[in-house]
């Protein structure tokens, strides 16, 4: 069972223009969701999270928006610039351990 | 944000070896880590949580003997693959927790068993 879904393997944006990851979850207890960047032979990135108790959080280029209701996510990134390209995951964590569950990731690439 | 670091950063063995991987959190202090493994193009998978002081949790299916996992101090953990195989090829990352919620991870070790 996938908690965590990233339906989109890729998306490919023109630079300068709005980049938009989707991310959905099944699994309610979730109360915390990360986006982290990841190149390959690299470990992942944290780019920037959110509280389940908010709806939006934003951090210079990058937003994230939480749907509770919807169970869905989504990183908006903009302008979205070359050095962006890299595979994103996004990340669920509840309960006292705080592991994180991964989606599969999508590919960003932006095109100059 | 916070640094890990992984040593080695890649590693070749001949199978039945063991290997040795080190975690540091280099400017925390980490009660918790995480070991994660990466298949190509797939996500990270959760092996074991890393508790300083106490034994680790492993995930269902990963063998507790195969993957011995040594959390010494805040600041180090350690994985050993023991009686490494061809199957056990892979990309190892390790993440420590720095405060509530946020995983730091480090840049991931690349194992190649012959």
């Amino acid at each position: 069972d996938q908690q965590v879904k990233q339906n989109s393997p890729s998306l490919s944006v023109q630079e300068g223009r709005i980049s938009i990851l989707n991310c959905d979850y099944t699994n309610s207890m979730f109360d915390y969701f990360l986006w982290y960047k990841k190149y390959p032979a690299e470990g992942p990135t944290f780019l920037i999270s959110i509280s389940s108790i908010k709806d939006k959080n934003e951090d210079g280029r990058f937003t994230v928006f939480l749907n509770k209701s919807a169970k869905h996510l989504s990183l908006h990134i903009v302008p979205s610039q070359p050095g962006d390209s890299a595979v994103y995951f996004c990340a669920g964590t509840s309960g006292s351990a705080r592991q994180l569950t991964f989606g599969s990731g999508t590919q960003l690439t932006v095109l100059p | 944000g916070a640094v890990v670091s992984q040593h080695p950063s890649w590693v070749i063995c001949k199978s039945g070896t063991s290997v040795k991987i080190e975690c540091r959190s280099l400017d925390f202090q980490a009660t918790t880590m995480f070991w994660y493994r990466q298949f190509p193009k797939q996500s990270l998978m959760l092996m074991a949580t890393s508790n300083e002081g106490s034994k680790a949790t492993y995930e269902q299916g990963v063998e507790k003997d195969k993957f011995l996992i040594n959390h010494a101090s805040l600041t180090l953990s350690t994985l050993t693959v023991t009686s490494a195989h061809p199957e056990d090829s892979s990309f190892y990352i390790c993440s420590a927790r720095q405060g509530a919620e946020t995983q730091y991870f480090g840049p991931g070790t690349r194992l190649l068993v012959l």
